[in-house]
């Protein structure tokens, strides 16, 4: 069985804050992939990353930042510098061997102007 | 690429009637699609798995006779609920898988059911 665990349930910041969101899964398999979405109000499922378990290198993509760490079974996600337009409920995900995406419960995060 | 439609985006009906969404991949073959359902501030949900040409797949709970699941091409799978009730109001999202190993799954952009 997997589980993905988004303890966070709500963050509001204020603009130009940054917000770190947490993401800790569990999985029996070696092979597996981690996600993280963006849902903004509009309902749509923006893709915003896709991690496997043999790379564990930290990314950076604009204002966005990961950090995987597979000793504590994590997967956070950053926001630099946070923007009005980053408000929206961010999922994070696990896949495993057999090809279900198994979703936390995502946290909503407020941006304030 | 990889780009995955839903159809309609939003339906109300009334109470009783059977509703339609249909999930079509645009510029690639899916061999699996996926429904899931999304309360209102909650995660998604996998309801069912559907393979091309065979049975779908139902989660734990998932109602087979009420969640009807056709993947009837590579580019198609539809999902019926049937004899809606209120709380069946959800939204509904697809999601197609594009290569073999299942990785990486392309998500459509939902349907909002609401019946009266």
């Amino acid at each position: 069985a997997q589980k993905v665990t988004q303890a966070q349930t709500e963050i509001s910041v204020v603009e130009k804050e940054d917000v770190t969101l947490d993401c800790v899964y569990e999985t029996r398999d070696t092979t597996y992939y981690l996600f993280w979405y963006k849902q903004p109000p509009s309902g749509e499922l923006v893709f915003l990353i896709r991690r496997n378990s043999f790379d564990e290198q930290n990314e950076i993509s604009g204002r966005y930042s990961w950090n995987f760490q597979k000793s504590t079974s994590s997967f956070n996600f950053t926001i630099t510098a946070s923007q009005v337009v980053d408000s929206a409920v961010y999922f994070c995900a696990l896949i495993n061997n057999d090809y279900k995406l198994s979703f936390g419960a995502g946290t909503t995060v407020t941006v304030r102007a | 690429g990889a780009v995955v439609s839903q159809h309609p985006s939003r339906v109300i009906c009334k109470s009783g009637t059977s509703v339609k969404i249909e999930c079509r991949s645009l510029d690639f073959q899916a061999t699996t699609m996926f429904w899931y359902r999304q309360f209102p501030k909650k995660s998604l949900m996998l309801m069912a798995t559907s393979n091309e040409g065979s049975k779908a797949t139902y989660e734990q709970g998932v109602e087979k006779d009420k969640f009807l699941i056709n993947h009837a091409s590579l580019t198609l799978s539809t999902l019926t609920v049937t004899s809606a009730h209120p709380e069946d109001s959800s939204f509904y999202i697809c999601s197609a898988q594009r290569d073999p190993t299942g990785n990486e799954q392309f998500f459509g952009p939902g349907t909002r059911l609401t019946v009266l």
